[in-house]
């Protein structure tokens, strides 16, 4: 069984940083891209970064561009989030994903709980 | 970016109704489509995958369909537990983008 665990949310201030960890098990890490997406209260989805299997390629949304950071820790099962920078917009519950097929452009499918962010002063 | 525009934002229907949710991609994407069911406080579920294949252990009730760039998620006979948040994300571009979200209410 796929299980993915957020975890490194909390409240933050303007300008600050907060790194996020997403714990996966029950498959192989290694071979799957891996995505966040995130949630503002009462809002939509938004598509946050991806990285693919061996960390070597990662996209990202324009609103996070150069302030967020993807990486992935293969030996250890972990994906991150490393978010400097933080403003109040990026308040939302982080989601990790996983990618449904062994390739870069997939659906994604299956989802952690996620944790939730909150930039506040 | 490739926007996708959902409709309706909301839907008020009661149990054994047959719903239809759309999704319009503002370019070609061809079936790089996906729909999600969310419930409150919840992580999005997938539904289905590449405009039209049901994902495992999703019910035959839910189906997906494509007309060029428009993508429809039907519900057959709407049942008391489909009652949520329905999404569509686009994947054909590296920058994926989700639909505004619909909301299926109880009428």
């Amino acid at each position: 069984e796929v299980k993915l665990l957020e975890s490194g949310g909390g409240l933050v201030q303007p300008g600050g940083s907060l790194r996020l960890s997403c714990a996966a098990s029950g498959f192989t890490f290694t071979s799957y891209t891996m995505t966040w997406a995130r949630q503002a209260p009462g809002k939509g989805l938004e598509w946050v970064a991806t990285i693919s299997g061996s960390g070597g390629r990662a996209d990202y949304a324009d609103s996070v561009k150069g302030r967020f950071s993807i990486s992935r820790d293969n030996s250890k099962n972990t994906l991150f989030l490393q978010m400097n920078s933080l403003r109040a917009e990026d308040t939302a519950i982080y989601f990790c994903a996983k990618n449904g097929l062994l390739q870069w452009l997939a659906h994604f499918d299956s989802w952690g709980q996620g944790t939730l962010v909150a930039v506040s002063s | 970016d490739i926007q996708m525009t959902q409709s309706p934002s909301t839907l008020s229907a009661s149990v054994g109704d047959r719903v239809a949710v759309t999704c319009r991609a503002s370019q070609s994407i061809s079936n790089y489509l996906a729909w999600y069911q969310q419930k409150p406080g919840k992580a999005p579920k997938l539904l289905i995958y590449k405009a039209s294949s049901l994902a495992s252990g999703v019910p035959s009730r839910f189906s997906g369909s494509e007309s060029g760039t428009e993508f429809t998620l039907t519900i057959s006979s709407l049942q008391p537990d489909d009652f949520a948040t329905y999404y569509c994300l686009q994947y054909y571009s590296y920058s994926r983008t989700f639909g505004q979200g619909t909301k299926v209410e109880i009428k």
